[in-house]
């Protein structure tokens, strides 16, 4: 089992405001990064550090961290948002990277 | 431009030898760590390891220890994942990934490949 915990799946509205989380002690010391894999595609890096978008990624997505949750929020999710979205970090065996189990995003 | 090319798909037999590979272009290679992750079919990621081409420093995760092996060449900025003895849950796609630290607290893979399907039939 992982040691990052994430909700299985999500759904929202279209044009609605969206909060993926990632739960995890690590989480304290260690900010998450996040990824969205689409059907048949490789993942793409999301939102890193604090909250650091990479070249290309829109301004919708955002990153924030409150304890030991971390979030992505999707403000005004677009039907191409639809996709699954892990969440990555250290884990607490000072192992450099571990995965959460992913959430499904559904876009209504 | 960044780019990570991985191998072609393979299929193979249980039991047999395999290794992938990753060649990376449009970055210094030895200075980036080179990750493999796994996702087996309909299922998440899982992290199998990670390599530093400068030193060939590499670390894995528990769960794939002894099971994979990760090198890397700089001479032609490839890094590699490779079996032994490949059993049939192994099927599965494989991506390498960049991922500038393994320490910074704002770590994260920013370039992947484009994956590697390996098929092993019983």
């Amino acid at each position: 089992s992982s040691e990052l915990t994430q909700d299985p799946a999500v759904s929202v509205a279209l044009g609605q405001t969206v909060r993926i989380t990632c739960q995890g002690d690590i989480l304290r010391t260690y900010y998450a990064s996040w990824y969205q894999q689409k059907p048949g595609q490789a993942p793409v890096l999301v939102i890193y550090g604090k909250n650091n978008r990479p070249s290309g990624i829109p301004d919708r997505f955002s990153g924030s961290t409150s304890g030991s949750t971390a979030s992505l929020t999707i403000t005004g999710a677009q039907a191409e948002d639809e996709a699954d979205y892990y969440c990555d970090s250290r884990d607490s065996s000072d192992n450099p990277v571990v995965f959460g189990g992913g959430t499904k995003l559904t876009v209504l | 431009e960044v780019q990570l090319v991985q191998s072609g798909a393979e299929v193979k037999r249980s039991g047999e030898s395999l290794k992938i590979s990753c060649q990376a272009s449009g970055y210094s290679f030895s200075t980036y760590w080179i990750g493999w992750v796994r996702q087996m079919p309909g299922k998440g990621l899982e992290w199998l390891g990670i390599i530093y081409p400068r030193d060939s420093d590499t670390r894995y995760s528990p769960s794939f220890q002894g099971q994979v092996t990760i090198s890397a060449d700089k001479s032609i900025t490839t890094s590699y994942l490779q079996w032994s003895s490949l059993k049939a849950s192994d099927t599965a796609m494989y991506y390498c990934a960049r991922r500038k630290s393994i320490v910074a607290t704002d770590a994260a893979f920013d370039y992947w490949g484009q994956g590697t399907l390996v098929t092993v039939s019983s």
